[in-house]
């Protein structure tokens, strides 16, 4: 049974600071990895997917890295801002359903 | 363009009623799909339809949820004899299709939260 799993579980960091977000899954059988970001009260907003044959994917101040291999995904934040503070959730689609399974997110906090 | 909406976005029932929740997906995807996120835990997968295909109800919790999907558009939620054990948020989200592509991405609506009495 596919788990995504996603550490830490909370950040806090000054304004300014690049900052990584780490998934875990325990099968390396996907079609795809998603990130999205949940504000408080709302539902979620897609960053990036990054499909099973790439590495990665770069939107903006956001670069999400893919090892599908060691069951791993990272999400790098440049330059962070108090605007990226919300709930940031990994995502990923096994092989064999349309589906996503979901880590319980990071929590971010970017203190001005 | 207009995105996922779902209504009601708050619901509030006494415990035994029926509910039915909605969702009004993105002109043009084909694949809808409910999740629930429960307090304290992540996003949990319910059900999803893709074009014409049989849904695949593999995430109903219990024989108390269906859904269904009209027109291949519009699609409801129903939960009988509510417990209070459904109280969270209901997400629903659409997609172009399913190729595990970047055509997969699916977009989400801001969500009902439903609370049990």
């Amino acid at each position: 049974k596919q788990e995504v799993t996603q550490i830490p579980a909370a950040l806090s960091v000054p304004e300014g600071e690049n900052l990584v977000l780490n998934c875990s899954f325990t099968d390396s059988a996907i079609y795809n990895l998603q990130w999205f970001r949940q504000d408080p009260g709302k539902g979620l907003t897609s960053l990036l997917l990054i499909q099973s044959s790439q590495r990665e994917q770069t939107s903006g101040r956001l670069n999400a890295s893919l090892d599908k291999s060691s069951g791993r995904s990272t999400l790098y934040i440049a330059a962070s801002q108090p605007g990226d503070s919300a709930t940031y959730l990994c995502a990923v689609r096994p092989g064999s359903q349309g589906n996503l399974i979901f880590g319980k997110g990071t929590k971010l906090s970017v203190k001005p | 363009g207009a995105g996922v909406s779902q209504s009601p976005s708050n619901k509030v029932t006494e415990k035994g009623k029926d509910v039915e929740l909605r969702c009004d997906p993105i002109s043009g995807h084909t694949a809808l799909y409910w999740y629930r996120q429960s307090l304290g835990q992540g996003l949990e997968f319910l059900i999803y339809f893709q074009g014409n295909s049989a849904p695949d109800k593999s995430g109903l919790p219990s024989d108390r949820f269906s859904a269904e999907r009209t027109g291949g558009s519009v699609s409801t939620l129903t939960i009988q004899r509510t417990q209070q054990e459904d109280s969270a948020v209901y997400l629903c989200a659409s997609s172009f299709f399913i190729s595990g592509g970047v055509t997969d991405t699916q977009y989400f609506g801001p969500g009902t939260r439903l609370t049990v009495l």
